[in-house]
């Protein structure tokens, strides 16, 4: 069965700061991989996917993640974090035999002003 | 319509009463499903519909929840003799065929059984 892990219930980022939200997964064959934002009293929005080609894969909002396989890791990264990036951030995979994502627990990130 | 669709946004209801919770999906979207968000906890796998095919029920937690979806479009999401443990963020997406082009979520209904 597939998984994701997503280490940290917190991140917390000065402004201005890069960012690092991590995610690891575990799935059989090639994975396919997502992040999604939450923000308050909101539905989840599509960030960005890896589902083949180019390890480091760009989204919206500045938002960039890499698909390292040998560490079975798609951390979300962020060169310069602001204040409005302050949200729930979940990491979610697909194995190519199924149909519905499995989500993480989630990432609380706060960026400080 | 524009955004995936779910009403009540809000639900209250005594514990042993029945909900029903709708969906709209996105026009086109021939793919829709329900998760639910308990707090602090990651998005659980409900149900998942596809097209006119049967659809895959593996998330459903017990006997009590159920799910159709009418015309390949609207869905409804059936809670019966609510418990307080059913007490979540329920959130219907829909993509276009699959989740290979991602979900669009809709806001969810927080339902509360008191």
């Amino acid at each position: 069965a597939q998984s994701v892990a997503q280490p940290e219930d917190q991140v917390n980022v000065a402004e201005g700061n890069p960012l690092t939200v991590k995610c690891t997964y575990s799935v059989s064959g090639n994975p396919y991989l997502f992040w999604y934002v939450q923000y308050p009293n909101r539905g989840l929005q599509f960030l960005l996917k890896y589902i083949t080609g180019d390890n480091l894969v760009k989204g919206s909002y500045g938002f960039e993640a890499e698909f390292n396989k040998s560490q079975t890791s798609f951390h979300l990264k962020k060169p310069s974090a602001l204040v409005s990036d302050s949200a729930l951030y979940f990491c979610a995979v697909r194995p190519g035999s199924a149909r519905q994502l499995t989500f993480g627990s989630g990432t609380q990130l706060t960026v400080l002003p | 319509g524009a955004g995936v669709s779910q009403s009540p946004s809000n639900k209250v209801t005594e514990k042993g009463k029945d909900v029903e919770l709708r969906c709209d999906p996105i026009s086109g979207h021939t793919a829709l499903y329900w998760y639910r968000q308990s707090l602090g906890q990651g998005l659980e796998f409900l149900i998942y519909f596809q097209g006119n095919s049967a659809p895959d029920k593996s998330g459903l937690p017990s006997d009590r929840f159920s799910a159709e979806r009418t015309g390949g479009s609207v869905s409804t999401l059936t809670i019966q003799r609510t418990q307080q443990e059913d007490s979540a963020v329920y959130l219907c997406a829909s993509s276009f065929r699959d989740s290979n082009y991602g979900y669009t979520f809709g806001s969810g209904t927080r339902l509360t059984v008191v």
